[in-house]
């Protein structure tokens, strides 16, 4: 089945530590996104990717990183200087828009970042 | 800057009624996209349509339909006869821009309670 898959799906980090999350997509996508949930909040976005070994910063990118070395894969790395990193993490993809098109975003399961 | 609005936090309803969120955006954009998802207790967001700033014609499917007027920037969704597998929290977004794959504006989000 094409989709997106987020790993793991609840992930726990001692403070200080940095962490990788996962996420995969198989459905030939070229643009990917990071966003981050915070409870009763809208998503804000953290980074996005429209090709391979290039992306931009989001709202938020600060205390994150991101790398693009496979169409398929766009781990993002919370590290040691986000300030306040537990949240729900939501990655997407979606086919480029030609001209002034703008498709929509298809979302992976997230994960749950807790930071004790 | 863009920004978007769903003033509404919580709606309870009774199965069978009809309910109503809305979506207040705003852009200086005059080529945008506007989004509804839906995010059931999973987590994982579901599309739900996309409309395009040219395009203010409404748009019924099945029970769900949606109202878009450009001349007060809102993007109204509509369930009628409400069930309670429509139980979610859903969400309104804006594109960033005309073109490109640059990300989404979410709002904070409408929290939907179908009673039985």
């Amino acid at each position: 089945d094409g989709g997106i898959t987020q790993s793991p799906k609840y992930l726990f980090r001692k403070e200080g530590q940095n962490v990788t999350l996962s996420c995969e997509q198989n459905l030939n996508h070229d643009a990917m996104y990071w966003y981050r949930q915070d409870p009763g909040q809208g998503l804000r976005l953290i980074y996005y990717s429209q090709i391979v070994n290039d992306f931009q910063k989001g709202d938020i990118a600060e205390g994150y990183s991101v790398s693009r070395e496979k169409k398929e894969s766009f781990p993002l790395t919370v590290t040691s200087a986000q300030k306040n990193p537990t949240a729900f993490y939501l990655c997407a993809s979606s086919i480029l828009g030609k001209g002034s098109s703008y498709n929509e975003q298809f979302f992976g399961p997230g994960t749950r970042l807790t930071v004790l | 800057a863009q920004k978007v609005t769903q003033a509404q936090t919580e709606i309870s309803v009774v199965e069978k009624e009809d309910v109503t969120l809305d979506c207040v955006y705003e852009t200086r954009d005059t080529t945008y996209y506007l989004f509804w998802y839906k995010q059931p207790p999973s987590g994982e967001l579901v599309f739900l349509i996309r409309r395009n700033s040219f395009d203010e014609q409404n748009e019924i499917s099945g029970r769900y339909s949606w109202n878009f007027q450009k001349s007060t920037s809102s993007f109204n969704f509509t369930i009628t006869a409400s069930q309670v597998v429509d139980s979610a929290v859903y969400f309104c977004a804006l594109s960033h821009s005309g073109g490109g794959a640059d990300g989404l504006t979410f709002g904070k989000g409408t929290h939907l309670i179908i009673q039985p």
